[in-house]
């Protein structure tokens, strides 16, 4: 039972650094979701995708970019990276829009440090 | 901006007592969904509710949706350390957007 996994599950990054962080699901899900959750805050959508090549920008998309080549990987590009980017960053994915009665799947989440 | 509004933000009780969080917002949702986090893992979906004044169990667990869709409560009886974790609102707005709340972190002291 994969469902939904991200890599690396830690990661410190120096100033102005890039990385991409992994994301990939099993489930044929078309919908997939960037989540950053910094300490005591919510989950903040940073970027989302509806569907293989289609991507939008969320709440917070400053910093970053995405891509989906599949229906089953959405990575994280960060470039540049800076202390504001310390977070935990969690993919997600559902089947149909993220709507009344559908379940939306998490991954165990990123701790990424930039330092 | 729609915001939901978490409370308390903390709290820790004794195993076996009963307790209650809350969800708040000035907006109306469509629905409304509940999710629990443990230390080191991603959320995992409790329940949704969708109607007004909709009550809805999951063993020692009680849900319910505001009359007005505006809020919702989490009602934990007998509590247990296994429900020890961080659980957060989530609702969606009438584009379909999901806006998550900060979160209430219960700790349950066995």
């Amino acid at each position: 039972n994969a469902g939904v996994t991200q890599t690396p599950k830690f990661r410190i990054l120096k100033i102005g650094q890039s990385m991409t962080l992994q994301c990939a699901q099993d489930m044929n899900h078309n919908y997939m979701y960037w989540y950053r959750q910094d300490p005591g805050m919510g989950l903040k959508l940073i970027y989302y995708s509806v569907g293989a090549g289609i991507t939008d920008k969320g709440e917070v998309p400053n910093g970053y970019n995405v891509s989906r080549s599949t229906t089953e990987d959405f990575p994280l590009r960060l470039e540049l990276a800076a202390p504001s980017q310390t977070s935990v960053y969690f993919c997600a994915s559902s089947y149909s829009p993220a709507k009344t009665g559908n379940t939306i799947y998490f991954g165990e989440g990123s701790w990424l440090t930039v330092v | 901006t729609q915001l939901l509004e978490q409370s308390p933000q903390f709290l820790s009780i004794q195993e076996g007592e009963n307790l209650t969080v809350y969800c708040n917002s000035s907006s109306v949702f469509s629905s409304l969904q509940w999710y629990r986090q443990e230390p080191g893992e991603g959320p995992v979906l409790l329940v949704t509710v969708v109607t007004g004044g909709e009550v809805k169990k999951l063993k020692r667990l009680t849900f319910q949706f505001g009359d007005a869709r505006k809020d919702s409560s989490l009602h934990i009886t007998a509590a247990q350390p296994g429900d020890t974790g961080l659980y957060l609102c989530a609702g969606f707005n009438r584009d379909d957007k999901i806006i998550f709340g900060k979160g209430t972190r219960l700790h349950i002291l066995p």
